[in-house]
């Protein structure tokens, strides 16, 4: 199984601050999703990264694959209470169907 | 239109009994899957379904049984409920498998007593 460790598990911070979350796996991966879940719904995808060194910017969220392809950034600028959610990393199973997903990281934003 | 629907939305029930939840996607999609969200919010694989076929069957005890009638719809069985199967159980949808785009379903709540 090609684990995806996330850090920080919980992160709250106030609305202006900037954030990074992180994404760690010992297995190279082809390519790494983002997702974010809001409470009481499903993950909705964010950005695929497929490129080693790769970076993608969404608005305020800049994401970035590592160079070797084992790990990947999640940079919130400015961060705003509609930020507020589980953001989870996912990578492909070895067999190609399915993922696999990190542990989240749980981001409040508070006014 | 709803992308990915589940039914229910919550669901209550006590040990030993038997239930269903549905999931129909309306997007044309070849792959469907279930995943199993736990109370620490790991989201973790079940099953995934190609063209009706099984395609991926994770560490899940006997007593899932997931059934796809035809590609847009992806049920899943559970006999004998246990108090370990209280979960939030999410079914999603992909054009193909792998990293293409997973679309998620609002996800089911069960709660067994």
């Amino acid at each position: 199984t090609q684990l995806l460790e996330q850090s920080p598990q919980f992160l709250s911070i106030q609305e202006g601050e900037n954030l990074t979350v992180y994404c760690n796996s010992s297995s190279v991966f082809s390519s790494l999703q983002w997702y974010r879940q809001e409470p009481g719904e499903g993950p909705v995808l964010l950005v695929t990264v497929v490129t080693g060194g790769e970076v993608k910017k969404l608005k305020r969220l800049t994401f970035q694959f590592g160079d070797a392809r084992k790990d990947s950034s999640l940079h919130i600028t400015a961060a705003q209470p509609g930020d507020t959610g589980l953001y989870l990393c996912a990578g492909p199973r070895t067999s190609g169907y399915a993922l696999n997903f990190g542990k989240g990281t749980s981001l409040l934003v508070t006014p | 239109d709803t992308a990915v629907s589940q039914t229910p939305k919550y669901l209550v029930t006590q040990m030993g009994n038997d239930k269903s939840i549905k999931c129909e996607q309306n997007l044309g999609h070849d792959t469907m899957y279930w995943y199993k969200q736990d109370s620490k919010k790991f989201l973790k694989i079940m099953f995934s379904y190609n063209n009706k076929e099984l395609i991926i069957n994770e560490t899940v005890p006997n007593r899932f049984s997931p059934k796809s009638p035809d590609k847009a719809h992806l049920n899943l069985h559970i006999n004998s409920l246990e108090l370990g199967d209280s979960a939030v159980y999410f079914c999603a949808s992909s054009q193909a498998a792998g990293l293409d785009t997973q679309y998620f379903g609002p996800g089911t709540r069960l709660t067994v007593l």
